[in-house]
C-alpha cells in the first residue's frame, strides 16, 4: 500500500486549496478512503470519509460545508477540496485507507501534506 | 463528540511494560470492537499497530497488545525498547455519522 499526498502549501485565510492522494498497491475502488489532519502540536482529527463507490460521504462538523471529498477510482486518486480556509485549518493532512473492506477497523496512512493558512 | 481520553505522558524503563488507557463512551469505544492504535514518530506517517481492539498487523512486534473493557481500551507495550519512544493514539469508530471516527488525545511515551 502506498499513499502519496500532494497539493499542500501556504494559503491566505478565505482561500481555497485542493489536496490529492495518489494510491497504489491495492484495489483502490474497493476501500473507503479518509482524510485525517493534525494541527501543529495537537492530536489527530478525522475530517472526512468516502466509501468505495462514493455512495456514502461523511464530514466532521469542523469542516462540513467548506470541504468536499471526492475520488476517481479509474485514476486511483482521492481529493479534498478546501474552501474558505481558516487559520485553524493549518495542519498536516493525511490520506488514510481503511485497512479492511466494510469495517471501521483502522487505517493505513500516507506521509501527509502540510497546509498553512496565514495572512 | 469529544476526543477519547488518554494520559498525556507515560514513561517506563528499558525492558519494562507500560499500559496506555483510552477512555470513550458507549457511542464509540463501548459500542464497537473497532478500536485501533497508532504509533507516531514526529515527521513520519502514523503507523497502525493494533486494529479491532487486539489484532496486530503483519510485521508489528508481539510486544504490542490491546484490550478493551467497557468504554476503556488499553495498549500494552512489553519489553520497552528505545525505538518505542513516540506518540501513541487510539481511535474508535463511532455510532454517529459525524464524526465517523474519533481519535484519542494522544500519549507521549518516554523510555527512561
Amino acid at each position: 500500500v502506498q499513499l502519496v499526498e500532494s497539493g499542500g502549501g501556504f494559503i491566505q485565510p478565505g482561500g481555497s486549496l485542493r489536496l490529492s492522494c495518489a494510491a497504489s498497491g491495492f484495489t483502490f475502488g474497493d476501500f473507503t478512503m479518509n482524510w485525517v489532519r493534525q494541527p501543529p502540536g495537537k492530536g489527530l482529527e478525522w475530517i472526512s470519509a468516502i466509501f468505495g463507490n462514493s455512495g456514502h460521504i461523511g464530514y466532521a462538523d469542523s469542516v462540513k460545508g467548506r470541504f468536499t471529498i471526492s475520488r476517481d477510482n479509474a485514476k486511483k486518486s482521492l481529493y479534498l477540496e478546501m474552501r474558505n480556509l481558516r487559520a485553524e485549518d493549518t495542519a498536516v493532512y493525511y490520506c488514510a485507507k481503511d485497512i479492511l473492506i466494510g469495517t471501521g477497523s483502522g487505517f493505513d496512512w500516507g506521509q501527509g501534506s502540510l497546509v498553512t493558512v496565514s495572512s | 463528540q469529544s476526543a477519547l481520553t488518554q494520559p498525556a505522558s507515560v514513561s517506563g524503563s528499558l525492558g519494562q511494560s507500560i499500559t496506555i488507557s483510552c477512555t470513550g463512551t458507549n457511542s464509540d469505544v463501548g459500542a464497537y470492537d473497532y478500536v485501533s492504535w497508532y504509533q507516531h514518530h514526529p515527521g513520519k506517517a502514523p503507523r497502525l499497530i493494533i486494529y479491532d481492539v487486539n489484532n496486530r498487523p503483519s510485521g508489528v512486534s508481539n510486544r504490542f497488545s490491546g484490550s478493551k473493557s467497557g468504554n476503556t481500551a488499553s495498549l500494552t507495550i512489553s519489553g520497552l525498547q528505545a525505538e518505542d519512544e513516540a506518540h501513541y493514539y487510539c481511535c474508535s469508530y463511532t455510532s454517529s455519522s459525524t464524526p465517523l471516527y474519533v481519535f484519542g488525545s494522544g500519549s507521549r511515551v518516554t523510555v527512561l
